[in-house]
C-alpha cells in the first residue's frame, strides 16, 4: 500500500525555469494539500483541494499553481522558479468524514533547490 | 492570522531524561489539535486532542490540551535516541478544511 507518493524527490532548477511536482494517493481521499517546509518556519500551506476539479489558496500561494484533474493526483507547478522557492515540499491527503478531526497522511517530501 | 507557537525551538537532552514540549495558540475556532513527529522525511501522526483536560497516552509519550490556557503539552518520559526528531503541533481549523502548523521543536537526545 503506497499511501502518498511524491515525484520527483529531488530537483535542482535554475532561476526562471518551470517544473511540476506530482502527488499521487491511493487511499481514495477527497482532500489533498501542498505544504512547504523551511527551517524555523514549520509547514506552510501553499494550495489545497477539497475534491476533483477544485483548488483553493493557502497561506503562501504566490508563484505556484495547482491542478486536481483526477481525484488521486494533485499537481504543484512553478511557472518561473525563484531562489525563494528553495524548500522541501510535502503533499498530504485526508478523507472526508463527518467526524473528521484533521489527521493528514503525508508523502515523503520533495527537495527543490533553485539556483 | 492564525498562529501556533511552539517552545522551545530546540533542546538537547540525555537519554533517560523527561522532556515537555509546549504548543500555544491564539485562536479558539478549531476542531482539534494534533501532534506529529518528523524524523528525516514525512511527519507521522502522534496524537489528536479535542477535549480539554483529557490526557492521551502512547507508551512513553503523552499529551494534554488546556483550552483555558490556549495551550497543549507533549511529554516524553525516559527519552531514547530514537526520540530525536522535530515535533510539530497543528490546529485543524473550523473553517477552510486545513491544518495550521507551528514552527516545530527540534529535539535531540544524546546517548
Amino acid at each position: 500500500n503506497a499511501g502518498v507518493t511524491q515525484t520527483p524527490k529531488f530537483r535542482v532548477l535554475k532561476t526562471g525555469q518551470s517544473m511540476t511536482l506530482l502527488c499521487a494517493q491511493d487511499m481514495n481521499h477527497e482532500y489533498m494539500y501542498w505544504y512547504r517546509q523551511d527551517p524555523g518556519m514549520g509547514l506552510r500551506l501553499i494550495h489545497y483541494s477539497v475534491g476533483e476539479g477544485t483548488t483553493a489558496k493557502g497561506e503562501v500561494p504566490d508563484g505556484y499553481n495547482v491542478s486536481r484533474l483526477k481525484k488521486q493526483n494533485f499537481l504543484l507547478g512553478l511557472e518561473s522558479a525563484a531562489p525563494s522557492q528553495t524548500s522541501v515540499y510535502f503533499c498530504a491527503s485526508r478523507r472526508l468524514r463527518i467526524t473528521n478531526t484533521g489527521e493528514l497522511f503525508f508523502g515523503e517530501g520533495s527537495r527543490l533547490t533553485v539556483l | 492570522e492564525d498562529k501556533v507557537v511552539q517552545s522551545p525551538l530546540s533542546l538537547v537532552v540525555h537519554e533517560g531524561d523527561t522532556v515537555t514540549l509546549n504548543c500555544s495558540y491564539e485562536v479558539t475556532n478549531f476542531r482539534s489539535l494534533l501532534w506529529y513527529k518528523q524524523e528525516k522525511k514525512a511527519p507521522t501522526f502522534l496524537f489528536m486532542l479535542t477535549s480539554s483536560g483529557i490526557e492521551k497516552k502512547s507508551g512513553r509519550l503523552s499529551s494534554i490540551l488546556d483550552k483555558k490556557e490556549l495551550s497543549s503539552i507533549l511529554n516524553i518520559t525516559a527519552t531514547q535516541t530514537g526520540d530525536s526528531a522535530i515535533y510539530l503541533c497543528a490546529l485543524f481549523m473550523e473553517y477552510g478544511n486545513k491544518l495550521v502548523f507551528g514552527a516545530g521543536t527540534i529535539l535531540r537526545v544524546k546517548s
